[in-house]
């Protein structure tokens, strides 16, 4: 059964700074890896989807790379904002067509 | 605008009423699904659907029922709410992965309490 694990679990960093999230699936048969924005008390935001048969998207100061050989996803930020505080989740899905969400990194840019 | 529309947002029930929340996208879109979101456990898959008339379990099915007779429409039903299943419910949907990027789309919630 796919696990998808999201270390750590809260993060806070000075504004500015680039960071790297992380994700880990325990099951290598997947079609894509989806990461996500959530913002307090509402809905998920789509930020960045790779195939998988790719190894990278990137979009503005976002980039996800995806390694499905060591089962890792990292969603990198650059240059990060207050703005960029939130909860970020991946989620797989599977070859079963089931969709598996990691519980998330709650990141906190500080002034 | 490309939208998935969840009804209602806020919900207050007492247990063993029968409810239904509706979901809605206007994408024309072949996947959709039910998560629940709790906190300490993410969020959940408890139904999915990859066509009309076509639905399958997700990881915590219990308690749940869905259909899809139409595209747009995924309503989920709890035919016998517990306070177990006070969550905040999201609804989702994609093109599927036959059809594109398959990027999921969520509603905005719907925060449910079964006293």
């Amino acid at each position: 059964k796919q696990e998808v694990t999201q270390i750590p679990a809260a993060l806070s960093v000075p504004e500015g700074e680039n960071l790297v999230l992380n994700c880990s699936f325990t099951d290598s048969a997947i079609y894509n890896l989806q990461w996500f924005r959530q913002d307090p008390g509402k809905g998920l935001t789509s930020l960045l989807l790779i195939q998988s048969s790719q190894r990278e998207q990137t979009s503005g100061r976002l980039n996800a790379s995806l390694d499905k050989s060591s089962g890792r996803s990292t969603l990198y930020i650059a240059a990060s904002q207050p703005g960029d505080s939130a909860t970020y989740l991946c989620a797989a899905l599977n070859r079963d067509d089931k969709i598996i969400f990691g519980k998330g990194t709650r990141l906190h840019i500080l002034p | 605008e490309a939208q998935v529309t969840q009804n209602p947002r806020y919900l207050i029930t007492v247990t063993g009423k029968k409810l239904t929340v509706t979901c809605s996208q206007n994408m024309n879109h072949e996947y959709m699904s039910w998560y629940r979101q709790d906190p300490g456990l993410g969020l959940r898959q408890i139904y999915y659907s990859m066509n009309v008339e076509v639905t399958d379990k997700g990881d915590v099915p219990e308690g749940y029922k869905v259909s899809r007779k139409e595209k747009r429409n995924f309503p989920l039903i709890l035919e016998s709410p517990s306070p177990n299943q006070t969550s905040l419910y999201f609804c989702a949907s994609s093109t599927g992965r036959l059809a594109g990027e398959n990027i999921q789309y969520f509603g905005a919630g719907t925060r449910l309490s079964v006293l």
